[in-house]
């Protein structure tokens, strides 16, 4: 079968504990930040968002800080579960005058929760 | 949310030949998106099909590889022709979806494609 997360860098964590997933991103004017969770064989779900004009945000389990001074994002995930096993990507929304923008897709990290 | 309806969910084709996949969304949308994403890789933009104008691709995906449709606001097909092993990946449509937040986007559940 396929095998997202092959080469992607992997987080290991024991259940219970938080977990930090880092992503850096690359253009300095975007102004908006989405993380999301692909778990093996679905499309990538919606997380959390921020926009640029914060630098923290908090939902449930989960908080998404925003350093623009270094263009660094990071997902934390409190009290980690084995089902928030899966590959975490950021993305970052390039609008352009006069268009809606597309996401671009962080290379991911591969959350792997051990009971 | 926006619920995304996509087939094939997965498929095996020879070289040479031509795959079409659909994307079936249930409310209209102005833009849909189709990423592929390579084994082990992150998702890639292949282009922005908007209804009754031709789609936008991005660098390095041009029309005559990967034709697409967008007959309405509900539903879009991107074609894969005159595959090769090198076309081998998840396919997938995205739109935009306010109802996650200011520009959430919803995905569909993929395509997994392999060429032999």
């Amino acid at each position: 079968g396929e095998s997202v997360g092959l080469h992607l860098p992997t987080l290991s964590v024991q259940e219970g504990d938080n977990s930090i997933i880092n992503c850096a991103y690359s253009n300095s004017a975007s102004d908006y930040f989405i993380w999301y969770k692909q778990e093996s064989g679905k499309g990538p779900q919606f997380i959390i968002d921020i926009r640029s004009n914060m630098d923290k945000r908090q939902g449930q389990r989960v908080t998404v800080l925003l350093n623009k001074t270094v263009k660094h994002l990071s997902l934390q995930i409190a009290a980690t579960q084995p089902g928030d096993s899966a590959v975490y990507f950021c993305a970052e929304n390039q609008a352009v005058v006069g268009s809606q923008g597309n996401l671009i897709f962080g290379k991911g990290t591969k959350l792997s929760v051990k009971p | 949310s926006a619920v995304i309806s996509q087939k094939p969910s997965r498929d095996i084709c020879q070289r040479g030949t031509s795959l079409t996949i659909q994307c079936q969304v249930d409310s209209q949308v102005t833009m849909m998106f189709w990423y592929r994403q390579q084994p082990g890789q992150s998702l890639t933009l292949i282009a922005t099909a908007n209804q009754g104008s031709e789609a936008t691709y991005e660098s390095g995906f041009v029309i005559d590889k990967f034709p697409i449709s967008r007959p309405n606001l509900t539903f879009s097909t991107l074609t894969v022709s005159n595959m090769s092993p090198e076309d081998s990946s998840i396919y997938l449509c995205s739109v935009e979806d306010y109802g996650q937040g200011n520009y959430g986007y919803t995905f569909g559940s993929g395509t997994r494609l392999t060429v032999v």
